[in-house]
């Protein structure tokens, strides 16, 4: 089983609605979850980071966290054509808060 | 606040051919790590370090890559000689401790292409 795993996409959604990102895990003691937005040919922008379960909310973003499921997701309210990228999903890995293990990404195609 | 610096952005080599790239990250950041992110994939650590130590460099290719951090400030990342499936985007990021929380924060990478 792949420590990181997320749908490769692409991902279309129309603008204005909700986009949702899903990201499942291996390890059972991973305690920093992260979400990183990738423009194309640009480098990871942090846009979201979450360790405890349950919402999390930021402006259109809201991170989700279910650590008895491995499951965390990212939900993007009212998309914008700006919000096409590869968006990253990030684990900290077996108990180790400095290090994480990424997943190969999610495209999002916001349709106009 | 300055972001995380690097250069060169873009280096095009040929095979067997040196290449060293070169990492300022944020200030007051401990933490530095490379990586290396081929076309369709996550970014892949090589090297992990603390201050001036290595923390980590468990998928470093050590028989061509090398990296050191003077001072525990700027980072170089080498690789000599270089092969065809070492084309891909080399990433720097540094990151500061919240309690328990890393966030890193990535510089804007070099892309290197070996031909």
């Amino acid at each position: 089983q792949k420590e990181v795993e997320q749908n490769s996409g692409p991902l279309s959604v129309p603008e204005g609605a909700i986009a949702s990102l899903n990201c499942t895990y291996s390890d059972r003691v991973s305690q920093s979850f992260f979400w990183y937005r990738q423009y194309s040919g640009k480098s990871p922008e942090l846009i979201m980071s979450i360790y405890s379960n349950g919402d999390k909310e930021d402006g259109r973003f809201t991170a989700q966290l279910n650590k008895a499921s491995q499951y965390v997701s990212l939900l993007i309210r009212d998309s914008q054509p700006s919000d096409s990228a590869t968006y990253l999903c990030a684990v900290s890995l077996r108990g180790r808060d400095d290090k994480i293990i990424f997943g190969k990404g999610t495209r999002l195609h916001i349709l106009p | 606040e300055a972001g995380v610096a690097q250069s060169p952005r873009y280096k095009i080599i040929e095979k067997r051919q040196s290449v060293a790239f070169w990492c300022n990250p944020i200030s007051g950041h401990a933490t530095l790590y490379w990586y290396q992110q081929i076309l369709g994939q996550g970014p892949k650590l090589l090297i992990q370090f603390q201050n001036n130590g290595v923390v980590d460099d468990s998928q470093l290719p050590k028989d061509r890559f090398s990296a050191e951090r003077l001072k525990g400030v700027d980072s170089t990342l080498k690789i000599q000689p270089a092969k065809l499936e070492d084309s891909a985007v080399y990433l720097c990021a540094s990151s500061f401790p919240r309690g328990s929380l890393y966030e890193q924060y990535f510089g804007p990478g070099t892309r290197l292409t070996v031909t």
